[in-house]
């Protein structure tokens, strides 16, 4: 079945580092792909999102590119914030079906 | 607008008690969706209500959740009785009819279980 697999975290960063969380995904057909943020005490947030293979998603300063030959969608930022502490989850959905398919989240901590 | 409003924010129980979750979508979401995230684990989907009628349940666990929707606007999530291995936290979504795609899903911050 589809499945997302995701770096283990913590990841522990110094501000201004840059920022590297992989995700692979297994899934049938051609998905979309997310990235979602949870920062503490919050929802998830839809960070970025690509619904084709080449497709580069990219909002606050983070990107991913979805690559289909190598089923990833890393999620990278050239220079990390105290404020981009939060949990990041990659994400699937294909195209029969309703739901999202999450990985486990990783945990981002930045510190000044 | 006020988003998805889920509570309690924590709930502590003890195995064999009953909880019950309550989410309150966006006002005008008719699409409803409910998913857990156990400790280290993946966010995984329980169920998907469109107004007041279970769309896909194929998420639920087992016969000891119950979640309902009457008249199409809240929805609860009851577990009864509670296992230890129910602890997580439960994520309620929202987005409006006919939007299925999942970049109009609004989340809750989660109600947070802990089943001693």
């Amino acid at each position: 079945g589809n499945s997302v697999t995701q770096m283990e975290g913590p990841v522990t960063l110094s501000e201004e580092a840059f920022l590297t969380i992989n995700c692979t995904y297994t899934a049938t057909g051609y998905p979309s792909l997310f990235w979602y943020v949870q920062y503490p005490g919050e929802g998830l947030q839809l960070l970025l999102k690509a619904t084709k293979a080449d497709d580069k998603g990219s909002n606050k300063g983070f990107e991913a590119t979805y690559r289909k030959e190598t089923t990833s969608f890393h999620l990278e930022k050239g220079s990390v914030q105290v404020s981009d502490s939060a949990v990041y989850f990659c994400a699937l959905k294909d195209q029969a079906g309703t739901a999202l398919i999450f990985g486990k989240g990783t945990t981002l901590s930045v510190s000044s | 607008e006020a988003g998805v409003t889920q509570f309690p924010s924590h709930s502590v129980i003890e195995k064999g008690q009953t909880v019950t979750l309550r989410c309150d979508p966006i006002s005008g979401h008719d699409n409803l969706y409910w998913y857990r995230r156990v400790m280290g684990k993946e966010i995984k989907f329980l169920l998907h209500f469109v107004k007041e009628s279970k769309q896909d349940e194929s998420g639920m666990p087992n016969n000891r959740f119950l979640a309902e929707r009457t008249g199409g606007t809240y929805s609860t999530l009851k577990v009864q009785p509670a296992e230890l291995e129910d602890s997580g936290v439960y994520f309620c979504a929202s987005s409006q009819l006919g939007v299925s795609g999942a970049n109009v899903l609004t989340f809750g911050a989660g109600s947070r279980l802990t089943v001693l």
